[in-house]
């Protein structure tokens, strides 16, 4: 079964700081899919990246960067240089190609506040 | 223009009545989903529809029931509200029944029950 494990609650910083948010996964799939969901106070979803189970390169949108690492069953999140718009609930989730059964499982969320 | 919408955006109803939250999205997806994402954030996936047929029922409680009248549309109805069922209500949409496409969500409803 497919589970995701983001540990930090909530996490606090000063503005300008960095920020890594992690993310812990478990599947028996070779095949799957990680993706990062960000939700602001105003309450909806909005979808940041995508990454498959075989594409182990990281990737770097603007001051978002992501760290995939299968030997450690991990998909970590890093904020550089944060800025008060990026306080939100953060969603780490999972889907494994199983035909018929492709669900989005989340994490618990980490909610993530930027102090000016 | 809006991708996926939800109505109503707040619901308030009591105990034992039945209600309807409605979706609909104009992306020409094929396949929409319903979440329930509780007080503390946690999000589960609920029922998931490819072209107006169930593909997924995550042991949802039969009072629940998910109609889809056309792939652009997922709408849920529920009989007999309990106190538990006071939550934010998501629905979403994925191109297709695949692990690889990311869903597109609506704004959530959020519903309470007295």
């Amino acid at each position: 079964a497919q589970k995701v494990t983001q540990a930090q609650t909530e996490i606090s910083v000063v503005e300008k700081e960095d920020v890594t948010l992690d993310c812990v996964y478990e599947t028996r799939d070779t095949t799957y899919y990680l993706f990062w969901y960000k939700q602001p106070p105003s309450g909806e979803l909005v979808f940041l990246i995508r990454r498959n189970s075989f594409d182990e390169q990281n990737e770097i949108s603007g001051r978002y960067s992501w760290n995939f690492q299968k030997s450690t069953s991990s998909f970590n999140f890093t904020i550089t240089a944060s800025q008060v718009v990026d306080s939100a609930v953060y969603f780490c989730a999972l889907s494994e190609a199983n035909f018929g059964n492709e669900k989005l499982t989340f994490g618990t969320g980490t909610r993530l506040t930027i102090i000016p | 223009d809006t991708a996926v919408s939800q109505t109503p955006k707040y619901l308030v109803t009591q105990m034992g009545n039945d209600k309807s939250i409605k979706c609909e999205q104009n992306l020409g997806h094929d396949t929409m989903y319903w979440y329930k994402q509780d007080s503390k954030k946690f999000l589960k996936i609920m029922f998931s529809y490819n072209n107006k047929e169930l593909i997924i029922n995550e042991t949802v409680p039969n009072r629940f029931s998910p109609k889809s009248p056309d792939k652009a549309h997922l709408n849920l109805h529920i009989n007999s509200l309990e106190l538990g069922d006071s939550a934010v209500y998501f629905c979403a949409s994925s191109l297709r029944e695949s692990a690889y496409n990311e869903q597109f969500f609506g704004p959530g409803t959020r519903l309470t029950v007295l």
